[in-house]
């Protein structure tokens, strides 16, 4: 079946920093998405992506659709404490069948030192 | 627009007992995705339901089962808990089609005793 794989597991970084997680998988997705989920809540969607090669802000958040359509990353810069939390991707596939569900990553734990 | 609601949040129940879980979508969408998120494993999908009609199930045993009401307030059921099902439940809805991606609910944290 699909499997993503998403890296880093964890991140310890300093506040100010910059961050870089990606997913890559064997399949093709026509859709990315990055998720954040903070402590006790579910995950909220932070950048969704549709076309391969897309680059896509959201404020200090930038994440792109890799040109092979098998692969997605997210920077986040200049670290702040309310960046701490699990960044999960997810990838769907939208063929011909509407009904295909959405794939996610084992997700990213990141944690900023003070 | 009001959110995803789960309820209840937190739940406490022990083996071999069964347990109900509730999500109301946000108003308009017809999709409801259920996922079991739990520290080793991440989120596992359990089933999705369209309109009355589960249209996706993950690979997860009988036990877990749900519908969907024609209002697509959706329920998720699991009979003779076991320790392992110990885990927060998370109730995502979408538009048809799930083109917007998913909008989460807080989730119920079960605890298997």
């Amino acid at each position: 079946g699909q499997q993503l794989n998403q890296s880093p597991q964890s991140m310890f970084i300093q506040e100010g920093e910059d961050v870089s997680m990606n997913c890559t998988s064997s399949s093709i997705f026509n859709t990315w998405l990055w998720y954040k989920q903070d402590p006790g809540e579910g995950p909220v969607l932070l950048i969704a992506l549709y076309k391969a090669g897309e680059l896509t802000s959201n404020g200090r958040l930038t994440a792109q659709f890799g040109i092979t359509r098998k692969d997605s990353f997210l920077n986040i810069s200049a670290s702040i404490p309310s960046d701490v939390g699990i960044y999960f991707c997810a990838g769907q596939l939208q063929g011909t069948n509407r009904d295909d569900k959405i794939i996610f990553g084992k997700g990213t734990r990141l944690h900023i030192l003070p | 627009k009001a959110g995803v609601t789960q309820t209840p949040r937190y739940l406490i129940k022990t083996r071999g007992q069964q347990v109900t879980l509730s999500c109301s979508p946000i108003s308009g969408h017809r999709s409801v995705s259920w996922y079991q998120q739990t520290p080793g494993q991440g989120l596992q999908f359990l089933f999705e339901y369209f309109s009355e009609t589960q249209r996706n199930k993950g690979n997860f045993p009988g036990r877990f089962s749900g519908r969907q009401f024609s209002n697509s307030r959706s329920e998720m059921n699991v009979s003779t808990l076991e320790l392992g099902d110990s885990a927060l439940y998370l109730c995502a809805s979408s538009l048809e089609g799930q083109t917007y991606g998913y909008t989460f609910g807080s989730g119920t944290r079960l605890t298997v005793v």
